[in-house]
Protein backbone atom coordinates (compact mmCIF):
# COMPACT_ATOMS: atom_id res chain seq x y z
CA UNK A 1 0.00 0.00 0.00
CA UNK A 2 1.21 3.47 -0.89
CA UNK A 3 1.34 5.90 1.59
CA UNK A 4 0.79 9.90 1.73
CA UNK A 5 2.86 10.95 -1.16
CA UNK A 6 3.71 14.53 -1.71
CA UNK A 7 5.25 16.65 -3.89
CA UNK A 8 7.54 18.77 -4.80
CA UNK A 9 10.22 17.17 -2.47
CA UNK A 10 11.96 20.64 -2.36
CA UNK A 11 10.41 23.90 -3.43
CA UNK A 12 12.75 27.29 -3.39
CA UNK A 13 11.10 30.56 -3.87
CA UNK A 14 11.34 34.22 -3.36
CA UNK A 15 9.50 36.36 -0.86
CA UNK A 16 6.28 37.48 -2.30
CA UNK A 17 5.88 34.85 -4.61
CA UNK A 18 3.11 32.13 -4.65
CA UNK A 19 4.00 28.70 -3.41
CA UNK A 20 1.53 25.67 -4.11
CA UNK A 21 2.61 22.00 -2.35
CA UNK A 22 0.65 18.55 -3.06
CA UNK A 23 -0.66 15.65 -1.23
CA UNK A 24 -1.85 12.35 -2.14
CA UNK A 25 -3.36 10.18 0.46
CA UNK A 26 -3.30 6.87 1.37
CA UNK A 27 -5.50 4.76 -0.90
CA UNK A 28 -9.32 5.19 1.24
CA UNK A 29 -8.51 7.82 3.66
CA UNK A 30 -10.98 10.89 3.13
CA UNK A 31 -9.39 13.12 5.68
CA UNK A 32 -6.23 15.38 4.80
CA UNK A 33 -4.18 17.38 7.25
CA UNK A 34 -1.51 19.83 6.67
CA UNK A 35 0.98 21.03 9.39
CA UNK A 36 4.04 23.58 9.53
CA UNK A 37 7.63 22.23 10.86
CA UNK A 38 9.86 25.10 11.19
CA UNK A 39 12.92 24.97 13.23
CA UNK A 40 12.43 24.63 16.68
CA UNK A 41 8.61 24.83 16.53
CA UNK A 42 7.43 21.36 16.42
CA UNK A 43 4.50 20.41 14.28
CA UNK A 44 2.01 23.69 14.04
CA UNK A 45 -1.44 22.26 12.52
CA UNK A 46 -2.56 24.17 9.43
CA UNK A 47 -5.65 23.12 7.72
CA UNK A 48 -7.72 20.33 7.88
CA UNK A 49 -9.80 18.46 5.15
CA UNK A 50 -12.64 15.61 5.23
CA UNK A 51 -14.74 14.53 2.57
CA UNK A 52 -14.14 18.50 0.78
CA UNK A 53 -14.77 20.38 3.29
CA UNK A 54 -12.19 21.91 5.44
CA UNK A 55 -13.30 21.18 8.65
CA UNK A 56 -10.64 23.33 11.20
CA UNK A 57 -7.95 25.42 10.19
CA UNK A 58 -4.82 26.87 12.88
CA UNK A 59 -3.69 30.18 13.55
CA UNK A 60 -2.45 31.08 10.51
CA UNK A 61 -2.86 34.25 8.21
CA UNK A 62 -5.61 34.21 5.39
CA UNK A 63 -2.50 33.91 2.90
CA UNK A 64 -2.19 30.07 3.64
CA UNK A 65 -5.18 28.43 2.03
CA UNK A 66 -6.14 24.92 0.35
CA UNK A 67 -8.43 22.61 -1.02
CA UNK A 68 -9.54 18.90 -1.38
CA UNK A 69 -10.33 17.45 -4.16
CA UNK A 70 -12.93 14.63 -5.13
CA UNK A 71 -10.15 12.17 -5.28
CA UNK A 72 -9.57 13.22 -1.92
CA UNK A 73 -5.90 14.81 -2.68
CA UNK A 74 -5.23 18.19 -1.28
CA UNK A 75 -3.27 21.08 -2.21
CA UNK A 76 -1.66 23.80 0.06
CA UNK A 77 -1.16 27.27 -0.91
CA UNK A 78 0.85 30.22 0.20
CA UNK A 79 0.22 33.28 -1.06
CA UNK A 80 2.96 36.37 -0.51
CA UNK A 81 5.52 34.43 0.37
CA UNK A 82 7.65 35.88 3.27
CA UNK A 83 11.10 34.87 4.95
CA UNK A 84 9.50 33.02 8.12
CA UNK A 85 7.63 30.98 5.82
CA UNK A 86 10.70 28.49 4.96
CA UNK A 87 9.97 24.95 6.88
CA UNK A 88 9.44 21.44 5.99
CA UNK A 89 5.38 21.35 5.27
CA UNK A 90 4.02 17.63 6.47
CA UNK A 91 0.78 16.43 4.68
CA UNK A 92 -0.81 13.62 6.93
CA UNK A 93 -4.40 11.38 6.16
CA UNK A 94 -6.30 9.56 8.13
CA UNK A 95 -9.22 7.08 7.29
CA UNK A 96 -11.76 8.72 9.99
CA UNK A 97 -11.66 11.72 11.44
CA UNK A 98 -11.16 10.37 14.87
CA UNK A 99 -8.42 8.05 13.46
CA UNK A 100 -4.00 8.21 14.47
CA UNK A 101 -2.64 10.10 11.22
CA UNK A 102 -0.59 9.30 8.69
CA UNK A 103 2.50 11.28 7.60
CA UNK A 104 4.18 12.27 4.21
CA UNK A 105 7.55 12.99 3.92
CA UNK A 106 7.61 16.92 3.37
CA UNK A 107 8.09 19.01 1.26
CA UNK A 108 10.81 21.26 2.19
CA UNK A 109 10.22 24.96 1.61
CA UNK A 110 12.99 27.90 1.29
CA UNK A 111 11.70 31.78 0.96
CA UNK A 112 15.07 33.51 -0.20
CA UNK B 1 -5.96 26.79 22.85
CA UNK B 2 -4.38 23.53 23.66
CA UNK B 3 -0.59 23.17 24.04
CA UNK B 4 1.48 20.31 25.24
CA UNK B 5 4.54 20.49 27.09
CA UNK B 6 7.36 18.23 26.17
CA UNK B 7 10.79 18.53 28.16
CA UNK B 8 13.82 17.94 28.06
CA UNK B 9 14.24 19.47 24.61
CA UNK B 10 17.32 16.70 24.03
CA UNK B 11 18.41 13.51 26.14
CA UNK B 12 21.52 11.78 25.73
CA UNK B 13 21.56 8.16 26.79
CA UNK B 14 23.84 5.32 26.52
CA UNK B 15 23.02 2.02 24.19
CA UNK B 16 21.19 -0.47 26.41
CA UNK B 17 19.65 2.14 28.94
CA UNK B 18 15.99 2.71 29.26
CA UNK B 19 14.80 6.17 29.01
CA UNK B 20 11.45 7.79 29.90
CA UNK B 21 9.67 10.79 28.21
CA UNK B 22 6.57 12.49 29.26
CA UNK B 23 4.17 14.84 28.10
CA UNK B 24 1.90 17.42 29.55
CA UNK B 25 -1.34 19.15 28.47
CA UNK B 26 -3.25 21.99 30.37
CA UNK B 27 -6.63 20.40 28.67
CA UNK B 28 -8.48 16.98 28.89
CA UNK B 29 -7.57 14.86 25.96
CA UNK B 30 -9.32 11.35 25.02
CA UNK B 31 -6.51 10.51 22.43
CA UNK B 32 -3.06 10.60 22.84
CA UNK B 33 -0.44 9.68 20.01
CA UNK B 34 3.68 9.00 20.02
CA UNK B 35 5.34 9.52 16.75
CA UNK B 36 9.27 9.09 16.09
CA UNK B 37 10.95 11.04 13.05
CA UNK B 38 13.73 10.28 11.63
CA UNK B 39 15.87 12.89 9.49
CA UNK B 40 14.28 13.65 5.90
CA UNK B 41 11.12 11.82 6.84
CA UNK B 42 7.89 12.57 8.23
CA UNK B 43 6.48 11.53 11.54
CA UNK B 44 5.65 7.77 12.03
CA UNK B 45 3.13 6.36 14.61
CA UNK B 46 4.41 4.51 17.47
CA UNK B 47 1.72 3.68 19.64
CA UNK B 48 -2.08 5.15 19.85
CA UNK B 49 -3.82 5.34 23.47
CA UNK B 50 -7.63 6.07 23.34
CA UNK B 51 -8.40 5.34 27.56
CA UNK B 52 -7.40 6.84 30.59
CA UNK B 53 -5.13 4.21 32.17
CA UNK B 54 -4.33 2.45 29.11
CA UNK B 55 -0.49 0.79 28.75
CA UNK B 56 0.04 -0.53 25.43
CA UNK B 57 3.08 -1.78 24.21
CA UNK B 58 5.12 -2.04 20.95
CA UNK B 59 8.13 -4.11 21.19
CA UNK B 60 10.63 -2.03 23.75
CA UNK B 61 8.20 0.67 23.39
CA UNK B 62 5.36 1.43 26.05
CA UNK B 63 3.36 3.68 26.74
CA UNK B 64 0.71 4.99 28.96
CA UNK B 65 -2.38 6.90 28.88
CA UNK B 66 -2.29 9.08 31.97
CA UNK B 67 -4.97 8.68 34.65
CA UNK B 68 -6.00 12.79 34.65
CA UNK B 69 -5.92 12.46 30.66
CA UNK B 70 -4.02 15.68 30.82
CA UNK B 71 -1.01 13.53 30.76
CA UNK B 72 1.47 10.62 28.77
CA UNK B 73 4.17 8.60 29.08
CA UNK B 74 6.44 6.77 26.81
CA UNK B 75 9.02 3.93 27.76
CA UNK B 76 11.93 2.52 25.35
CA UNK B 77 14.04 -0.05 27.12
CA UNK B 78 16.85 -1.42 26.03
CA UNK B 79 18.03 1.59 23.77
CA UNK B 80 19.82 1.06 20.51
CA UNK B 81 21.04 2.90 18.10
CA UNK B 82 18.50 3.10 15.69
CA UNK B 83 16.06 4.69 18.52
CA UNK B 84 17.99 8.21 17.77
CA UNK B 85 15.33 10.61 16.28
CA UNK B 86 12.91 13.06 17.92
CA UNK B 87 9.79 11.74 19.59
CA UNK B 88 6.66 13.83 19.26
CA UNK B 89 3.62 13.53 21.50
CA UNK B 90 -0.05 14.29 19.78
CA UNK B 91 -3.54 15.26 21.91
CA UNK B 92 -6.93 15.00 20.39
CA UNK B 93 -9.64 16.66 22.60
CA UNK B 94 -13.42 15.56 22.76
CA UNK B 95 -15.73 16.88 19.58
CA UNK B 96 -16.03 16.10 16.10
CA UNK B 97 -13.60 18.49 14.15
CA UNK B 98 -11.03 18.96 16.93
CA UNK B 99 -7.69 18.76 15.92
CA UNK B 100 -4.67 16.70 16.81
CA UNK B 101 -2.01 18.83 18.35
CA UNK B 102 1.86 18.21 18.85
CA UNK B 103 4.64 18.51 21.55
CA UNK B 104 7.97 20.71 20.09
CA UNK B 105 9.45 16.81 20.47
CA UNK B 106 12.19 15.59 22.52
CA UNK B 107 15.46 14.79 20.48
CA UNK B 108 17.22 11.54 21.44
CA UNK B 109 21.03 10.65 20.98
CA UNK B 110 21.68 7.21 22.04
CA UNK B 111 26.04 6.74 22.67
CA UNK B 112 27.09 3.31 21.33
Amino acid sequence: EAGVTQSPTHLIKTRGQQATLRCSPISGHTSVYWYQQALGLGLQFLLWYDEGEERNRGNFPPRFSGRQFPNYSSELNVNALELEDSALYLCASSPLMASPLHFGNGTRLTVT
Amino acid sequence: GQQLNQSPQSMFIQEGEDVSMNCTSSSIFNTWLWYKQDPGEGPVLLIALYKAGELTPNGRLTAQFGITRKDSFLNISASIPSDVGIYFCAGRPTGANSKLTFGKGITLSVRP
